[in-house]
This record gives C-alpha cells, sequence and structure tokens, in this order.
C-alpha cells in the first residue's frame, strides 16, 4: 500500500512569510508525529497527535510553529513569520497505534529553505 | 550533554568488511531502542528494535543493548554498497510520545 506522502518536496520562501507542510498518513494509523532535521542531525520531535488531538507538542520550538489534524486523518504544519533558522527538512511519520513498540513509518520529508 | 550521543563519521568500509556502529545516551530510564536506516533525500526506515538489555540478529544485521553502560551497537555483516547510508539510533522517549534520535553515522561502502 501506499506509504506516508509529504507535499511539498521543497518549499522555499521568504523570511517574515507564512508556510504550510501537509503531510498524508497511511490509511488507518491514528497516530502522526512531526520531526525536524537540520542538516547533519538527526530528526527532533516537534509534535505528536492521537486521532484529532495533540497529544504531545513539547517539541514545538516556539509559537510560531503550529500544527492541525482536524479529521484524525491529514495534518498541517503551520510555520508563521518564518526565520532562516527555520530551514530544514520536515518529516512526518505515522503509525498504527501509539505504545512503545509500534513502528513509526516515515516520509520522504519537505525540504524548507527559508531565505 | 545530549540524551544521546551519536559519532557522525563519516565511516568508510569496503565491501565485506564488519561495520559497528554506536551510541550512547544519558536516561536510564530508556527502554526501547532503534536502529533506523536513511538514504540520501528519503524519509528514515527502521532497521531494528531491541526492548531492555541483550542482542538481537536480523540476517546481516545484529543490535546489542548494554543498559549498564548506556550503550548500543548495530553491527553489520558482510557490508555491501547498498548499505551506504545514513544510520540513526533512536530511542523512545519515557512518555511513549516521540522518538529520540543520535545524529546519524553516515556509512559508505565501497566495492
Amino acid at each position: 500500500g501506499a506509504g506516508v506522502s509529504q507535499t511539498p518536496s521543497n518549499k522555499v520562501t521568504e523570511k517574515g512569510k507564512y508556510v504550510e507542510l501537509r503531510c498524508d498518513p497511511i490509511s488507518g494509523h491514528t497516530a502522526l508525529y512531526w520531526y525536524r532535521q537540520s542538516l547533519g542531525q538527526g530528526p527532533e520531535f516537534l509534535i505528536y497527535f492521537q486521532g484529532t488531538g495533540a497529544a504531545d507538542d513539547s517539541g514545538l520550538p516556539n509559537d510560531r510553529f503550529f500544527a492541525v489534524r482536524p479529521e484524525g486523518s491529514v495534518s498541517t504544519l503551520k510555520i508563521q513569520r518564518t526565520e532562516r533558522g527555520d530551514s530544514a527538512v520536515y518529516l512526518c511519520a505515522s503509525s498504527p497505534v501509539a505504545g512503545v513498540v509500534d513502528t513509526q513509518y516515515f516520509g520522504p520529508g519537505t525540504r524548507l529553505t527559508v531565505l | 550533554q545530549k540524551e544521546v550521543e551519536q559519532d557522525p563519521g563519516p565511516l568508510s568500509v569496503p565491501e565485506g568488511a564488519i561495520v559497528s556502529l554506536n551510541c550512547t545516551y544519558s536516561n536510564s530510564a530508556f527502554q526501547y531502542f532503534m536502529w533506523y536506516r536513511q538514504y540520501s533525500r528519503k524519509g528514515p526506515e527502521l532497521l531494528m528494535y531491541t526492548y531492555s538489555s541483550g542482542n538481537k540478529e536480523d540476517g546481516r544485521f545484529t543490535a546489542q543493548v548494554d543498559k549498564s553502560s548506556k550503550y548500543i551497537s548495530l553491527f553489520i555483516r558482510d557490508s555491501q554498497p547498498s548499505d551506504s547510508a545514513t544510520y540513526l539510533c533512536a530511542m523512545r522517549n519515557q512518555a511513549g510520545t516521540a522518538l529520540i534520535f543520535g545524529k546519524g553515522t553516515t556509512l559508505s561502502v565501497s566495492s
């Protein structure tokens, strides 16, 4: 079946602009995660959704970052007033259920460049 | 000190070599340990996961966890050029809501 898909694959924007990044999880997966991967670093956790609600948003760096998952499937990560330091690959992952041994399936990421 | 430390390499080996990749961590409460492989411009994919201490083998891959030393390893036997990738260690946080990753080690296997 289809894996996790993310759109766009690349996004170039200017400092101060607003961007939206979309994630389509694997069908039927209830848990969804966003991570951010800077160059030369491992992914860093941003937010975790169980169904429609954000069960853990402790990784969001500040209030310019916000994510939604209104129908418990597709999720959108929103970044306001983008800064050059926001440039990174934003990864989305989904898993069938939330639990300690579930497998997270990652999408290919959206490469965000803030000029 | 970061919660998970991993030498970024790069590591270059000839085809057929045995590769050893390692991570250390600081939180003794971590129980689930994973290795992910990430090819260039792709998302990470799960290779191995281990619960608590011990060894786990899957084909050419062996994962080891030593909780007393807070040290985990991934061994790759008979390495192949197709193994060339970045290998990320990861641990599930105590709440079970996120993975905490190392920086990743870039491996290159030459034919």
